[in-house]
């Protein structure tokens, strides 16, 4: 069975500092990884993928997320947070199956960026 | 980015009534689309994967006879909560995928719904 792991409810961060949200999962085989924020009362926005090929990848608003194949991670990271990323993120993952398979989603974390 | 409209996005009913959410993909045709349920500082859990021209496939716990959904067409699929009860009350999201794409795709998602039975 597939799952996601996002240890931290919360993340507090300073303007203009680096972020970091951790993610790990586990899955039998090799797993589509997602990261999706989502903003008070909305739904959710995508903001990157993994499927194959570099272990970096670059998303929108200038996060991006290193994948780890022996640490089983997918942390999400940006290099100077905006207030306006304050949010909250989720990561999902999803089973290299049919295009019906739906997505496992972490337990969410609360990022608060401080001006 | 392929575009979910889900409407209303804020309702109230009273307890017993019936209430129908819409989830429509607006520039992109989707066989399949998922609905979650989201409660206060959690996660979205899967409730069913609806299926154009099919039934729907429930996640177990989730009743089908109060939760039921259609999927009539590749543009829509409805939830409707019959006889709400106060419990009902949360945060009802849907997402769909371009129709043919992988499961490297990712899922584009409506806006939500926020459902309050009093």
């Amino acid at each position: 069975a597939q799952s996601v792991a996002q240890p931290e409810d919360q993340v507090n961060v300073a303007e203009g500092n680096p972020l970091t949200v951790k993610c790990t999962y586990s899955v039998s085989g090799n797993p589509y990884l997602f990261w999706y924020v989502q903003y008070p009362n909305r739904g959710l926005q995508f903001l990157l993928k993994y499927i194959t090929g570099d272990n970096l990848v670059k998303g929108s608003y200038g996060f991006e997320a290193e994948f780890n194949k022996s640490q089983t991670s997918f942390h999400l990271k940006k290099p100077s947070a905006l207030v306006s990323d304050s949010a909250l993120y989720f990561c999902a993952v999803r089973d290299r199956g049919s295009g019906n398979t739906p997505l496992v989603f972490g337990k969410g974390t609360r990022l608060s960026v401080i001006a | 980015g392929a575009v979910v409209s889900q409407h209303p996005s804020r309702v109230i009913c009273k307890s017993g009534t019936s209430v129908k959410i819409e989830c429509r993909s607006l520039d992109f045709q989707a066989t399949t689309m998922f609905w979650y349920r989201q409660f206060p500082k959690q996660s979205l859990m899967l409730m069913a994967t609806s299926n154009e021209g099919s039934k729907a496939t429930y996640e177990q716990g989730v009743e089908k006879d109060k939760f039921l959904i259609n999927h009539a067409s590749l543009t829509l699929s409805t939830l409707t909560v019959t006889s709400a009860h106060p419990e009902d009350s949360s945060f009802y999201i849907c997402s769909a995928r371009v129709q043919g794409k992988g499961s490297d795709t990712e899922a584009f998602f409506g806006q939500g719904t926020r459902l309050t039975v009093v």
